[in-house]
């Protein structure tokens, strides 16, 4: 089976702190995604990696960073945490490009920023 | 750009009843499609996928069919139990690895 893990769970953070969110996947799967999930707004792209040092822009980019250094983990980056970053972190990584392929999702990290 | 809708948002029904989701999308050029379960504060479990080329996909009591043309996509879960109850979210993937997602629907089975 495929596990995708976050670091962690839960996470309180207060306003202007820098945070790092871990994602790591187990089966060398070569594309991660960070998402983030609001009630009303649904799931919404951060950033995503094709491949270690790699990466691109979702639709939400502003305030995050990424960090691909080695294929299994990916990082994602708040370099100045504030309030309007509350919400639910999503990972998820997939084998590849072909039409066959799942999406594969970690247990998400609740994010509150005070 | 690509947008996927969900009707309906909200669904109640007893145990025992065999009910359909809904998910519609804007654009029919898509790569394929995958169903997601997400149950209350956790992550997304998935479902089914159907590539564009196919037309549905089975899993136990889950039917997922795909008309791409339409842009419709439907979840048929039979003989619903109590542990169905979650989200369920649908997921488009474009010619980029990006899925499009809908807003879910919110799913409750009553004893």
């Amino acid at each position: 089976d495929v596990k995708v893990t976050q670091s962690s769970r839960y996470l309180v953070k207060r306003t202007g702190e820098k945070v790092f969110l871990e994602c790591v996947q187990d089966m060398d799967h070569e594309n991660m995604f960070w998402y983030r999930q609001d009630p009303g707004l649904g799931l919404r792209l951060i950033y995503f990696s094709y491949d270690v040092k790699m990466k691109e822009k979702g639709d939400i980019p502003e305030g995050y960073s990424v960090s691909r250094e080695k294929k299994e983990r990916f990082s994602l980056i708040l370099e100045s945490a504030s309030t309007n970053q509350t919400s639910m972190y999503l990972c998820a990584s997939i084998p590849g490009q072909g039409p066959s392929y799942e999406q594969y999702f970690g247990p998400g990290t609740r994010l509150t920023v005070t | 750009k690509q947008e996927v809708t969900q009707i309906p948002a909200a669904l109640s029904v007893p145990e025992g009843e065999n009910l359909v989701l809904n998910c519609s999308f804007t654009d029919s050029a898509i790569y394929n499609l995958q169903w997601f379960r997400q149950d209350p504060g956790k992550g997304l479990t998935s479902l089914l996928l159907i590539q564009s080329s196919q037309r549905e996909q089975t899993s136990g009591r889950l039917n997922a069919s795909l008309d791409k043309s339409s842009g419709r996509s439907t979840l048929y879960i039979a003989a619903s139990q109590p542990g169905d109850s979650a989200t369920y979210l649908c997921a488009v993937r474009g010619n980029t690895d990006k899925l499009i997602f809908g807003t879910g629907t919110r799913l409750q089975v009553f004893p």
